[in-house]
């Protein structure tokens, strides 16, 4: 079945450093890929989102690129800010339905 | 504000009690989504509402029923929950025809079963 693989956290880094965060999917169809952020005490925020191969979602300085050949969608920003400690969660959207693939999330401290 | 509101944000319960959790979107959706968010395990989705009739029921126990009166209300009753209940609820909506299916969620219920 669809699935979603993340890398395990708690991924630690100081300001200003750059971010990676694996994602890999497998998948029948062609599902979107999506990244959600959740902070403490609130619910998950949609990040950034790409609906086809070889599509760069971004946001807030966050990048992914939908890779199909290695089926990827690796989060990235060049230069992180305390203020983005939060738990990442990549997800699929099933092709040809509503429902979402949930990775079981990444939590990154970034540190002053 | 994301447009989707859950009440009560904290809820204690013992194992006996009943109570409710509810679910409201201000987005004119048409899909709303019970997931369960625990420690260390990815999300799971518990229900799917689609024009208030429900489409999906991940196997979930019996003490816990949704309700949709229409397409901006879900509820989840609950009762005589387990402590392995105890998690963050959420609740989520989305615009069916929206071939990008992009999900909107709300800040979620945290629920301690005593």
């Amino acid at each position: 079945g669809d699935s979603v693989t993340q890398m395990e956290g708690p991924v630690t880094l100081s300001e200003e450093a750059f971010l990676t965060i694996n994602c890999t999917y497998t998948a029948t169809g062609y599902p979107s890929l999506f990244w959600y952020v959740q902070y403490p005490g609130e619910g998950l925020q949609l990040l950034l989102k790409a609906t086809k191969a070889d599509d760069k979602g971004s946001n807030k300085g966050f990048e992914a690129t939908y890779r199909k050949e290695t089926t990827s969608f690796h989060l990235e920003k060049g230069s992180v800010q305390v203020s983005d400690s939060a738990v990442y969660f990549c997800a699929l959207s099933v092709s040809g339905t509503y429902k979402y693939i949930f990775g079981t999330g990444t939590r990154l401290k970034v540190l002053a | 504000e994301t447009g989707v509101t859950q009440t009560p944000r904290h809820l204690v319960m013992g194992m006996t009690n009943k109570k409710s959790l509810k679910c409201e979107q201000h987005l004119g959706h048409n899909a709303m989504y019970w997931y369960k968010q625990s420690a260390k395990k990815p999300l799971e989705l518990m229900f799917v509402y689609n024009f208030k009739e429900q489409t999906e029921n991940n196997s979930v126990p019996s003490r816990f029923s949704p309700e949709c009166p229409n397409s901006s209300h879900l509820f989840l009753h609950l009762h005589t929950l387990q402590p392995e209940d105890s998690a963050l609820y959420l609740c989520a909506s989305s615009q069916v025809q929206d071939l990008r299916n992009i999900q909107y969620f709300g800040a979620g219920t945290r629920l301690s079963v005593l």
